[in-house]
């Protein structure tokens, strides 16, 4: 089974200030992870990717991730949060296996920026 | 390039009516998707295509129609609307070719009301 968790629903962070938004996955074969961004009324923009590379990924607009196979984790993080971050974020797991693709979002995570 | 294509922006539709909404994408993806957006739900797959003339479905299928005669093309078909259908509505295309680290690439959406 693959499944993907964001552990909060909402995050609040103050302006200038480091964001963490978490993610965990599951899942029974090798995945490709992804995060997206979607403000108001918008489509999801990707925002970076993990692909077996470097376990750090940087991303657009000061984002990275890190990939921990031990912890099933790729959180994401950037320093110091800008009033225009605040949008919702989705963790996004993909697997290919015996030809059948397979992608499972998570419910996805509000963060509000306080100025 | 326009990327990928979705018309119309908003719709509303009484109980019973039938409607397709249309999805285009002018660069060559072979795989092709349609999802659901509900607070609190995250994206949810109704139905995909790996290619022109094949097609799988999702996770909340029922109720939903899909083909797909061209690489560009992937219309989504409600035959007869319920209230349960209003939602937000996402195609999304990427890469294929056997692999999974290929992003997803998403619509601006469709907002589907039924009364």
């Amino acid at each position: 089974a693959q499944s993907v968790t964001q552990l909060d629903s909402h995050v609040s962070v103050s302006e200038g200030t480091p964001v963490l938004l978490r993610c965990n996955y599951s899942s029974s074969y090798s995945p490709s992870l992804f995060w997206y961004v979607q403000h108001p009324n918008k489509g999801l923009q990707l925002l970076l990717k993990y692909t077996s590379a470097a376990t750090l990924v940087k991303g657009i607009n000061g984002f990275e991730a890190e990939f921990k196979k031990s912890e099933t984790s790729f959180h994401l993080t950037k320093p110091s949060a800008h009033m225009s971050d605040a949008a919702e974020y989705f963790c996004v797991v993909r697997t290919l296996a015996g030809g059948y693709q397979k992608v499972t979002f998570g419910i996805g995570t509000k963060l509000q920026v306080i100025p | 390039n326009a990327g990928v294509t979705q018309t119309p922006k908003f719709q509303v539709l009484k109980t019973g009516q039938s409607m397709t909404l249309q999805c285009a994408q002018d660069m060559n993806h072979e795989y092709m998707s349609w999802y659901r957006q509900d607070p609190g739900m995250g994206l949810r797959l109704i139905h995909y295509s790996v290619g022109a003339g094949i097609t799988d479905q999702g996770e909340v299928p029922n109720g939903y129609n899909v083909s797909r005669s061209t690489t560009e093309d992937f219309p989504l078909r409600l035959l007869s609307a319920a209230p349960s259908q209003t939602s937000v509505y996402f195609c999304a295309s990427s890469y294929s070719g056997g692999r999974a680290d290929s992003p997803l690439h998403f619509g601006n959406g469709t907002r589907l009301t039924v009364t």
